[in-house]
């Protein structure tokens, strides 16, 4: 079956850095995804990775290795609203997304 | 406003009853989605359109049902709601290309009693 997991919760302070991990098993690979929800809001997008290595966006970067299926979202400089969820999704073989359960990041003073 | 809008925000519906939720975009995008988010679990694919007059079967397409007959709506309705479709459904379109993202609406939060 498909699969992506990701860490459930993490807690981080104000100014730090903080590494979230998307492992994945997908039907085929047309492309990572990273999405950040606030809670009752709708997922809006962070970045895209097809190719391996590191995509940098502002305070935000997202790396990949297809050979290991891992990703990861890097936020630096974190400020209280990146507290928010972030959610991984991969796009598989039939240009499908399969979405991760979302990781909740917790920022603290 | 571009972008993409759903109604209702919210609804509470009576377990038989019929409803159907309403999906409009303005940006010409030819794939449409509907999802449903429920706590602890990762979106779900309910059923997809790839472009008008098509559409396909997601994860999770039991007990509901959607139509595409145009480029702006994707309506999805479900014919008898039962509790288990309690959950906050977001509608989403894309340009459809590999890399190109998904915009969500701002979600229906729907109770059924």
């Amino acid at each position: 079956g498909q699969n992506i997991d990701q860490p459930t919760e993490m807690t981080a302070t104000e100014g730090a850095i903080v590494q979230i991990n998307c492992t994945y098993q997908t039907s085929g690979f047309n492309g990572l995804f990273w999405y950040q929800q606030h809670a009752g809001e709708a997922p809006t997008f962070l970045s895209y990775n097809v190719l391996d290595g590191l995509e940098e966006k502002g305070r935000f970067s997202s790396f990949l290795s297809r050979s290991k299926g891992y990703s990861y979202l890097l936020l630096k400089e974190l400020q209280m609203k990146d507290s928010a969820s972030y959610l991984c999704a991969v796009r598989d073989s039939n240009y499908q997304l399969i979405w991760g359960a979302g990781t909740k990041l917790i920022i603290k003073p | 406003i571009a972008g993409i809008t759903q109604a209702p925000t919210s609804q509470i519906l009576a377990a038989g009853r019929r409803m159907t939720l309403r999906c409009t975009q303005d940006m010409r995008h030819n794939a449409m989605y509907w999802y449903r988010q429920d706590l602890g679990l990762g979106l779900r694919l309910i059923h997809y359109s790839n472009t008008a007059g098509t559409t396909g079967k997601g994860e999770v397409p039991d007990g509901y049902s959607v139509s595409r007959a145009n480029t702006d709506d994707f309506p999805l309705t479900l014919a008898s709601a039962v509790p288990s479709q309690t959950s906050v459904y977001f509608c989403a379109s894309s340009d459809g290309g590999g890399g190109t993202e998904a915009f969500f609406g701002q979600g229906t939060r729907l109770t059924v009693v």
